[in-house]
């Protein structure tokens, strides 16, 4: 039930695509949706987030997709640039332990790579 | 000016040993955290902890010992090092209200011998 599925493992996309992550979860206690990015060497950083009130959510490049009926959520990456190569990571948290923390359970993360 | 930063970023050790990481925030985040990251790049929860009180213990061996002596500071010590406990090691902080964004640190890379 704290489970966050994710895939695929790992993405290939050519300069100009579109890169797709997809997420799906259990808990439906859930409310809070980040996807982080990782580069090598380095910590993880919140790219955007959605809370499960709204169907999509966007920022630049980079949209939410969210459908609370079915447990998933994607990250869409558009005009994927190689710059974007890097880890990505769904995750999902709620209001827990009197609202002390902010856990988060990551999903097993997606290695992409955008070719020239 | 480094938000949340960790040292040291490398360790290389034996086993059996014991080794300490520590970890400091200057985003006046009232909550600090722990995560384990594996060989396949797998995020795990360890610690977290609200101003110097514990929060989450998630069924970590007592080998690990966190300590925060003040709401800007979480280290972490690490008894009789196994060869499993070979990870990146990430310190994150965050405050509770409001956005719930994690800050992370840019990790220690734990290597046991």
């Amino acid at each position: 039930q704290q489970q966050v599925k994710q895939s695929p493992q790992s993405l290939i996309v050519q300069k100009g695509g579109i890169s797709i992550i997809n997420c799906a979860y259990e808990n439906t206690a859930f409310d809070y949706f980040p996807w982080y990015q990782q580069f090598p060497g380095k910590g993880p950083a919140l790219l955007i987030a959605i809370r499960p009130d709204v169907s999509e959510k966007k920022e630049g490049r980079f949209t939410i997709s969210f459908n609370k009926s079915a447990k998933q959520f994607s990250l869409h990456i558009m005009d994927s640039q190689p710059g974007d190569s890097a880890t990505y990571f769904c995750a999902a948290s709620m209001r827990d332990y009197g609202g002390a923390t902010n856990k988060l359970i990551f999903g097993t993360g997606t290695l992409l790579a955008v070719q020239p | 000016d480094t938000a949340v930063s960790q040292t040291p970023k490398y360790l290389v050790t034996q086993m059996g040993n014991d080794k300490s990481i520590k970890c400091e925030q200057n985003l006046g985040h009232d909550t600090m955290y722990w995560y384990k990251q594996d060989s396949k790049k797998f995020l795990k929860i360890m610690f977290s902890y609200n101003n110097k009180e514990l929060i989450i213990n998630e069924t970590v061996p007592n080998r690990f010992s966190p300590k925060s002596p003040d709401k800007a500071h979480l280290n972490l010590h690490i008894n009789s090092l196994e060869l499993g406990d070979s990870a990146v090691y990430f310190c994150a902080s965050s405050q509770v209200s409001g956005l719930r964004e994690l800050f992370f640190g840019e990790g220690s890379r734990l290597t046991v011998l």
